[in-house]
């Protein structure tokens, strides 16, 4: 059973396109986080939100937090090849020592 | 050295091989988990060590033996592999938090392994 599911799957954009990625669950998180992979690396932590309703910005990548606190979602403004990766999303669960991860978004940006 | 190290970066092993994969964290953290991820499969959690406490082994095969000597190194020792175990084998660590489930992880470049 997967606790996060992410959509897309896959996404295949233009260079300076706008793109939206989706994390979504029936649970409720104390915390989410979103991770973005290169191929034949670790995840790198982008970013994490813990209220429910935040907006978090990171230079062209807004994070949103569901009020409910079970979704969250990434935008991306003008999409660049640099940001080609595979997106996670993660939640954390008060009293669980460990994070739930999404099933991942693949995305590519065509130069 | 800095973040969460891993070692080797790349593996090639037989069936009836020996091998130890080693994590080594710098960043003071308490925790330390052994992910596996396949191709097409989301991130699969094998182990978490808490203090040095294997906290959680999420129905892992024996063929992979966890061992964690103090909060700052993980190895995971592998025997018997199967060629379905092929895979990248990510480390992570991180705080632990009694309350709010507020855990960041921070991960390392991964071994790639390929059983033959």
């Amino acid at each position: 059973t997967q606790l996060l599911e992410q959509s897309p799957q896959f996404l295949s954009i233009q260079e300076g396109e706008n793109l939206t990625v989706y994390c979504n669950s029936s649970s409720v998180f104390s915390s989410l986080q979103w991770y973005r992979q290169e191929p034949g690396e670790g995840p790198v932590l982008l970013v994490t939100v813990v209220t429910g309703g935040e907006v978090k910005k990171l230079k062209r990548l807004t994070f949103q937090f569901g009020d409910a606190r079970k979704d969250s979602s990434l935008h991306i403004t003008a999409a660049q090849p640099g940001d080609t990766g595979l997106y996670l999303c993660a939640g954390g669960i008060t009293g669980a020592n460990n994070l739930f991860f999404g099933t991942g978004t693949r995305l590519t940006v065509i130069p | 050295e800095t973040g969460v190290t891993q070692t080797p970066r790349h593996l090639v092993m037989g069936m009836t091989n020996k091998k130890s994969l080693k994590c080594e964290q710098h960043l003071g953290h308490n925790a330390m988990y052994w992910y596996k991820q396949s191709a097409k499969k989301p991130l699969e959690l094998m182990f978490v060590y808490n203090f040095k406490e294997q906290t959680e082994n999420n129905s892992v095969p024996s063929r992979f033996s966890p061992e964690c000597p103090n909060s700052s190194h993980l190895f995971l020792h592998l025997h018997t592999l199967q060629p379905e175990d092929s895979a990248l084998y990510l480390c992570a660590s991180s705080h632990t938090h009694e309350a709010g489930g507020y855990y960041e992880q921070y991960f390392g470049p991964g071994t790639r392994l390929t059983v033959t």
